[in-house]
């Protein structure tokens, strides 16, 4: 079954760091590229940040820029997303999500997310 | 502000069909096609219907459908069903948005 499963969230304070990871299986996940995509309670879904297959290529919405790092494992089958400096705007569920793919070809759209991992920041 | 424009919420009953509407500019969803569908139930991840403008993912019912007229794309039900309510969010690239941008979202109300 292929299937993406986030941990790490958390309670942490204004200005703190959390590190989320992101379990892969039932897919080659090295030829995959990803995102980390979040939803802050009762409101829509915000773009965070790409990172192709190899890792060579990445990309942060401006919200997160400069305080976020993603990066990959891809011989552990894992995607994660430090986050320092946060703010209670973070405040979301986290979902990390695969890059749908045909024939070799990348389409901007996210076929496989996982169940989402939670983190509040608040004093 | 959401990227792209959505309305709130719409209704239909069993059986009907709706649609609903995704307003963009000429810098996203008018100058691409790569408008995706998301449909998501509360308290579940979010799950994929429709990419490219109008592509169907590997069971997805054809009971979705998706199409695109100039700035505005639109995901339309047909022969709506109890499950099918739900929030659903469209998405679009820009390279504005750096990858992608999402619309404000859209309640689905199956009456």
């Amino acid at each position: 079954e292929v299937q993406l499963v986030e941990s790490g969230g958390g309670l942490v304070q204004p200005g703190g760091s959390l590190r989320l990871s992101c379990g892969a299986s039932g897919f080659t996940f090295s030829i995959y590229e990803m995102n980390w995509v979040r939803q802050a309670p009762g409101k829509g879904l915000e773009w965070v940040s790409y990172i192709t297959s190899s890792g060579s290529t990445i990309y942060y919405a401006d919200s997160v820029k400069g305080r976020f790092t993603i990066s990959r494992a891809n011989a552990k089958n894992s995607l994660f997303l430090e986050m320092n400096s946060l703010r209670a705007e973070d405040t979301a569920v986290y979902y990390c999500a695969r890059v749908i793919q045909t024939g070799g070809f990348y389409h901007y759209a996210l076929d496989v997310w996982g169940q989402g991992t939670t983190v509040t920041v608040s004093s | 502000q959401s990227a792209l424009t959505q309305p709130r919420s719409v209704s239909g009953s069993p059986g009907q069909s709706v649609t609903i509407s995704c307003t963009g500019t000429s810098s996203d969803v008018g100058g691409y096609n790569f408008v995706s569908w998301y449909q998501q139930h509360p308290g579940k991840a979010p799950k994929l219907m429709i990419y490219d403008v109008s592509k169907r993912p590997s069971g997805v019912p054809d009971r979705f459908s998706g199409s695109k007229s100039g700035n505005t794309a639109s995901l339309t039900i047909s022969g709506l069903q109890a499950e099918d309510e739900a929030d659903y969010y469209c998405s679009s690239y820009a390279a504005s948005y750096i990858y992608v941008g999402f619309g404000g979202g859209t309640q689905l109300t199956v009456l």
